[in-house]
């Protein structure tokens, strides 16, 4: 079954470092994006990408990295410039201009210690 | 910034009955819209989507309406049942489809009591 995958599904970062959250769709979709969700909050955009080694921020790109080597992966890094990184990340994806809905990933919940 | 917003942060409903969940969206430019349910801990589901050329559009137990006059959107779930329980986002977006960016509103929590 086509879909997207998350991983890990909990992880947990110490002050000061960097973490990589994974994203891989095996949809054939084009374009690939980060939301970070807070607790009773709505999703906010991080980074998306629409082809192949190209991304632009979202409205909340400080303190993130991303990179789109490959169509199917589209990685997150939290990097110790994020403040308040513990939040849930949800990676999605779509086709291109087809005008379908997103398709999410189960999520990562992220918690500094 | 524009965004989505909701009336009602909570809706509670008896099984069986019909729950409306209304969002306001203060963008006039949007013309793409989406409904998402997400249940706790997992990645929102679509549920159903429409174009500013629509005013309606129903699914399997859904409908979805939108007013263009007043900028609102509203999801209804015909004969609600526990499943339904979950928190409902709509999105909005500008240029036709969700290829770019989608704005969310804050979500309503939709509890189904049997």
């Amino acid at each position: 079954d086509g879909g997207i995958t998350q991983s890990p599904k909990y992880l947990f970062r110490k002050e000061g470092q960097n973490v990589t959250l994974s994203c891989e769709q095996n949809l054939n979709h084009d374009a690939m994006y980060w939301y970070r969700q807070d607790p009773g909050q709505g999703l906010r955009l991080i980074y998306y990408s629409q082809i192949v080694n190209d991304f632009q921020k979202g409205d909340i790109a400080e303190g993130y990295s991303v990179s789109r080597e490959k169509k199917e992966s589209f990685p997150l890094t939290v990097t110790s410039a994020q403040k308040n990184p513990t939040a849930f990340y949800l990676c999605a994806s779509t086709r291109g201009s087809q005008g379908y809905g997103y398709t999410f990933g189960s999520g990562t919940r992220l918690t500094v210690v | 910034g524009e965004s989505v917003g909701l009336h009602l942060p909570t809706l509670s409903v008896q099984e069986g009955d019909n729950s409306i969940i209304n969002c306001a969206y203060s963008n006039s430019a949007s013309d793409y819209f989406i409904w998402y349910k997400q249940e706790s801990g997992k990645g929102p589901q679509f549920i159903i989507d429409i174009r500013s050329n629509m005013d309606k559009r129903q699914g399997q137990r859904v409908t979805v309406l939108l007013n263009k006059t007043v900028k609102h959107l509203s999801l209804q779930i015909a004969a609600t049942q526990p499943g339904d329980s979950a928190v409902y986002f709509c999105a909005e977006s500008v240029g036709g489809t969700s290829y770019g960016k989608l704005t969310f509103g804050q979500g309503t929590i939709l509890t189904v009591h049997p």
